[in-house]
């Protein structure tokens, strides 16, 4: 079985630029978490999808957004970036939401804000 | 809101020998679970370990086991015979099993392997 996949790997955006970020999860996982790791903050939770639905969210400004389509894939959207928004963004997929679902993550995208 | 603490930054172990990483977590929730987390140069997130709460025995995962001690709050990792390949960052993480399941990860303990 195909792991979780994310791209791109690279991004470098300009700051007050926007930002897509795709996530396709393990095949039958449903549930799609959004991580990031800086060096500073170390790794965040962002939020949280499950069957095309926000389960849950982090602390983390109304800049940042996400969705969840039918297909399970995620997309994160960042808009107007600022460098503090430079960081590695994990997806990771679980097969149902809940403590118990094991998650596997995304090799993440590395995102530059200059 | 439940917290991670790693208090080695870093840890330095020759092949072949063994080393224990620390962890303590805060909570008031009585069913959660720990994990410990590898994340190697490639940044790729790998699961080490996993701990339920309401499990006494300790988990063990080939040569990785944890010391989970629920009244101190403690959870901590032990490699034997470590190998060149567990040179990574190890990351200690918390997830309840009640509400929310985000991962609170630590900030990470840096693993140096030396032949």
């Amino acid at each position: 079985k195909a792991g979780v996949t994310q791209t791109p790997r690279y991004l470098i955006k300009t700051r007050g630029q926007q930002v897509t970020l795709s996530c396709s999860p393990i095949s039958g996982h449903r549930s799609v978490s959004w991580y990031q790791q800086t060096p500073g903050q170390g790794l965040q939770f962002l939020f949280e999808y499950f069957s095309e639905t926000q389960r849950n969210k982090g602390n983390f400004p109304g800049r940042f957004s996400g969705r969840q389509f039918s297909n399970s894939r995620s997309e994160m959207n960042v808009s107007t970036l600022e460098l503090g928004d430079s960081a590695l963004y994990l997806c990771a997929s679980s097969l149902v939401q809940g403590a118990r679902s094991e998650q596997y993550f995304g090799p993440g995208t590395r995102l530059t804000v200059t | 809101a439940q917290t991670v603490t790693q208090s080695q930054p870093e840890m330095s172990v020759q092949e072949a020998e063994t080393v224990t990483l620390s962890c303590t977590y805060d909570t008031s929730e009585s069913d959660y679970y720990l994990f410990w987390y590898k994340q190697p140069p490639s940044r790729q997130m790998i699961l080490v370990i996993r701990q339920e709460a309401y499990k006494q025995q300790n988990a063990t995962e080939n040569r990785f086991s944890v010391n989970f001690q629920k009244a101190a709050k403690s959870f901590s990792l032990k490699i034997s015979d470590s190998q060149l390949g567990d040179a990574a960052m190890y990351f200690c993480a918390y997830r309840s099993a009640t509400s929310g399941y985000a991962l609170n990860f630590g900030k990470g303990t840096s693993l140096l392997v030396t032949p």
